[in-house]
């Protein structure tokens, strides 16, 4: 089975860039998760969706990240513009929901670097 | 709210030993605790997780963790480590509405694994 797949792996731009990362989720699942993970601040919940709609946001660290689902199997994390704080690996995980309270499955991972 | 201790950034075990990873949660009601591991490269991966009843837990790749509620504690054990194991490990806390199935997790810790 195809697990979470994300793109690009490896992106390096230059400050004031946009960027955009891309994210499928494992078909059939209802939550879709955005986490960015650096040495400093560990793991950190962006946002989420349940049904494609966005249900907390509260992790968005500032106006400069947006995320959207447009249907079930496509989400994307917009930076723009970039900063090189914004470094970091964002992940995307999926879960199906109640059923498995917990289970996320987690993508490899897109590994930023502005410079 | 939530939260996640793990006291441990680094440890180092000898392949063949066993290993002990601490956990310490925060949470006002009857906690949902998991752990994960997560690769080099890799994503996270859930190893177990504990909802309610026997509060030893068994996971994949010959894993167990044990919840002690007097403690808030949730410590991961494996009794013969292998050099597989090398990996960074994470303990996570589940606030579980109606609405949602978000995750806090730990700071990690990395376990190196000695020949």
């Amino acid at each position: 089975d195809a697990g979470v797949i994300q793109s690009p792996r490896h992106e390096v731009t230059e400050m004031g860039q946009e960027v955009t990362l891309r994210c499928k989720p494992i078909s059939g699942h209802d939550y879709l998760f955005w986490y960015r993970q650096t040495m400093m601040r560990g793991l950190e919940l962006l946002i989420y969706f349940n049904n494609n709609v966005p249900i907390d946001d509260s992790g968005m660290p500032e106006d400069r990240f947006s995320a959207k689902m447009p249907n079930a199997s496509f989400s994307t994390l917009k930076i723009q513009p970039s900063e090189p704080r914004d470094s970091a690996v964002y992940f995307c995980a999926s879960t199906p929901g109640q059923g498995a309270i917990g289970e996320l499955f987690f993508g490899e991972g897109s590994r930023l670097t502005v410079l | 709210a939530q939260s996640v201790t793990q006291p441990d950034i680094h440890i180092t075990v000898s392949e063949g030993a066993s290993l002990e990873l601490r956990c310490n949660y925060s949470y006002g009601a009857t906690p949902y605790l998991f752990w994960y591991v997560q690769s080099p490269g890799q994503g996270l991966q859930l190893l177990l997780k504990y909802f309610s009843g026997d509060t030893l837990v068994q996971g994949i790749k010959g894993f167990e963790a044990e919840f002690k509620r007097s403690q808030s504690s949730f410590n991961l054990r494996k009794p013969s480590v292998h050099w597989s194991d090398a990996a960074e490990y994470f303990c996570a806390v589940g606030a579980l509405k109606a609405a949602g199935n978000k995750l806090t997790f730990g700071g990690g810790t990395r376990v190196l694994v000695k020949p």
